[in-house]
């Protein structure tokens, strides 16, 4: 099945604390990203790659970091996570065609 | 740079009723496409339809129809005779062709989204 995982779903941490929240697709895609989500915001794009070695900065980078090694994986690491980084947090691929598809979401709550 | 507005925060029917969520956007560019997605309770995000710049057509699945306007750059999702199981939160989403990119970011830009309730 065509899919975008991440691990964990569910992760409660400390300030300060780096964590790493883990996307692998089994699509071959190019393309990834990674979103956050946040009452009256919607989703806000954090980080994308184009393709491996290749990421870029989305309209909200700060406090994070990724890497994009081999294709199918682009883990997101936050090396100190602050209180105000409590989110959902989603991954995405996406094919040429602009078809998204998208993680089953990691709700982060750091405390 | 693309922009998503979904004024309606909130609305609340009563089942059987027919809504429509509105869905406004901005881009410079001529190629893009336009996303709705639903995020029922549990959290995960259900794609419903994704319609490119150059097909107009209005598209109709089950109980769920698309009206897509160039000439007023919406995008509006009506749910007929809606049931229970469709309360949740709608968001609408626009992903550019990249001819402005610039130096932009790569992805989709989305509103903040309608929390639709269905009341019993």
């Amino acid at each position: 099945e065509a899919q975008v995982t991440q691990n964990p779903r569910y992760l409660i941490t400390v300030t300060g604390k780096k964590l790493t929240v883990t996307c692998s697709q089994n699509m071959n895609h190019e393309y990834m990203s990674w979103y956050r989500q946040d009452p009256g915001l919607g989703l806000r794009q954090i980080y994308y790659s184009m393709n491996v070695e290749v990421t870029d900065k989305g309209d909200v980078p700060e406090g994070y970091k990724v890497s994009r090694k081999e294709k199918r994986n682009f883990p997101l690491i936050l090396e100190s996570p602050s209180p105000n980084q409590t989110s959902l947090y989603f991954c995405a691929s996406r094919t040429g065609g602009r078809g998204y598809t998208f993680g089953s979401g990691t709700r982060l709550t750091v405390v | 740079a693309q922009k998503v507005t979904q004024a309606q925060t909130e609305i609340s029917v009563v089942e059987k009723e027919d809504v429509t969520l509105d869905c406004v956007y901005e881009t410079r560019d001529t190629t893009y496409y336009l996303f709705w997605y639903k995020q029922p309770p549990s959290g995960e995000l259900v794609f419903l339809i994704r319609r490119n710049s150059f097909d107009e057509q209005n598209e109709i699945s089950g109980r769920y129809s698309w009206n897509f306007q160039k000439s007023t750059s919406s995008f509006n999702f009506t749910i007929t005779a809606s049931q229970v199981v469709d309360s949740a939160v709608y968001f609408c989403a626009l992903s550019e062709g990249l001819m402005y990119s610039g130096g932009g970011a790569d992805g989709l830009t989305f509103g903040k989204g309608t929390h639709l309730i269905i009341q019993p």
